[in-house]
């Protein structure tokens, strides 16, 4: 069965707005990351967050991770039309941190909307 | 720098038929991983490489599904026979080594059972 569930699933908003979502997860992790996926594309790495960690910041990306409460949200600021896409989490085991294996959420779908 | 290059994009077959797909690592990436992603879903590990040794196939169903990776490079993923449910986007991804932090995903193959 697969780590993380995200919420909301899908979510809709205007260009120039901001996106939250959230992942949780169910077993201790060494770290976890957020992955964007377009229409017809593959997976592209966006930002990785490790259990030490509590914010990380990346361009006009903003994660954050509770260890506490298993859960990550994933921030997208002024967002724009290309940033339209399907945003997964996925997370690293403490068991798997040798392997780097990572279990991947069910995603959110964003559109945004021009 | 290349990215990871999959063949074919696309695939219809009838159910209980075989079939390949291919994939082509970034140079120099020692660890490959073949996902299974079903439509509204994450992707899923189905095997893991480091070099041309298997590290993690705990999720390939072994009486249909082989995989192999000879010279450590590129590496093909078989389904035979295929069942409906094997409908799925089939992505294969590198790293530089295992426990590495970021993986590479290439465009994938959809792979339609009749």
């Amino acid at each position: 069965s697969q780590q993380g569930e995200e919420d909301p699933q899908a979510l809709s908003i205007q260009e120039g707005e901001n996106a939250t979502m959230n992942c949780s997860y169910k077993t201790s992790i060494n770290n976890l990351q957020w992955y964007r996926q377009n229409s017809g594309r593959g997976l592209v790495h966006l930002i990785l967050i490790r259990s030490n960690e509590r914010e990380k910041h990346s361009g006009r990306l903003r994660v954050t991770l509770d260890t506490s409460k298993k859960s990550s949200s994933l921030l997208i600021t002024a967002s724009r039309a290309a940033d339209t896409a399907s945003y997964f989490c996925a997370t690293v085991g403490r068991g798997s941190s040798n392997t780097g294996k990572l279990i991947f959420g069910q995603g959110t779908t964003l559109q945004v909307k021009p | 720098e290349a990215g990871v290059a999959q063949s074919p994009r696309y695939k219809i077959i009838e159910k209980r038929q075989s079939v390949a797909f291919w994939c082509n690592p970034i140079s120099g990436h020692a660890t490959l991983y073949w996902y299974q992603q079903i439509l509204g879903q994450g992707p899923k590990l189905l095997i893991q490489f480091q070099n041309n040794g298997v590290v993690d196939d705990s999720q390939l169903p072994k009486d249909r599904f082989s995989a192999e990776r000879l010279k450590g490079v590129d590496s093909t993923l078989k389904i035979q026979p295929a069942k409906l449910e094997d409908s799925a986007v089939y992505l294969c991804a590198s790293s530089r080594g295992q426990g590495s932090n970021e993986q590479f995903f290439g465009p994938g193959t959809r792979l339609t059972v009749l």
